[in-house]
């Protein structure tokens, strides 16, 4: 079983659309994370959920909205999708307290391009 | 800028050689975690340090705490192919929950 699994893993689309990411961890954490990897690699946080409450909500435009239906599960919806859009988007999660708190378990990622 | 500034950012070396990928900031952390991202995978958890002076090996893989607690350095013995990969380190800032990653080393062990 996969610990954090994202779907899709690729997405390819043209600008102006919507679109969305899906998210699920099966490792009972508490606190999951959006990340975006540029193309250099550079990774950055972009939301971090805990129990389903937004915690953490970086400089990211609005048309990106995290939706977490339960702390198993957080999506992310792109609205009007732009060129600048196109990365690897990680999706992370860890344990709520305690030791090993800030460890992350990462997803295989899914990779957008926007056309 | 860069709270974590990793080098070199490019790494291509020949399988059984030694190499040092190296962590620097100018600030104080509590603790730093170094990832190792392979390609089409997400960043995977090798390490964390958090004594300063603090030394951890990994099979291979010497890691170093600095004195100070403001860099870091990874050490690979005789790399083979299987260590090809992203590496990262990372730190947590304050109490938020989250984690802050370094600019990345991008490591190519040639067969």
């Amino acid at each position: 079983d996969t610990a954090v699994s994202q779907t899709p893993k690729y997405l390819v689309t043209q600008m102006g659309n919507d679109k969305s990411i899906k998210c699920e961890q099966n490792l009972g954490h508490d606190t999951m994370y959006w990340y975006k990897q540029d193309s250099k690699k550079f990774l950055k946080i972009m939301f971090s959920y805990n129990n389903k409450e937004l915690i953490i909500n970086e400089t990211v435009p609005n048309r990106f909205s995290p939706k977490s239906p339960d702390k198993a599960h957080l999506n992310l919806h792109i609205n009007s999708l732009e060129l600048g859009d196109s990365a690897v988007y990680f999706c992370a999660s860890s344990r709520g307290g305690g030791a090993g708190a800030n460890v992350l378990t990462f997803g295989a990622g899914s990779r957008l391009t926007v056309l | 800028t860069q709270l974590l500034e990793q080098s070199p950012q490019f790494l291509s070396i020949q399988e059984g050689e030694n190499l040092t990928v190296y962590c620097n900031s100018s600030s104080v952390f509590s603790s730093l975690q170094w990832y190792r991202q392979e390609p089409g995978e997400g960043p995977v958890l090798l390490v964390t340090v958090v004594t300063g002076g603090e030394v951890k090996k990994l099979k291979r893989l010497t890691f170093q705490f600095g004195d100070a607690r403001k860099d870091s350095s990874l050490h690979i013995t005789a790399a083979q192919p299987g260590d090809t990969g992203l590496y990262l380190c990372a730190f947590s800032p304050g109490s938020a929950r989250q984690l802050t990653f370094g600019s990345g080393t991008q490591l190519t062990v040639l067969p």
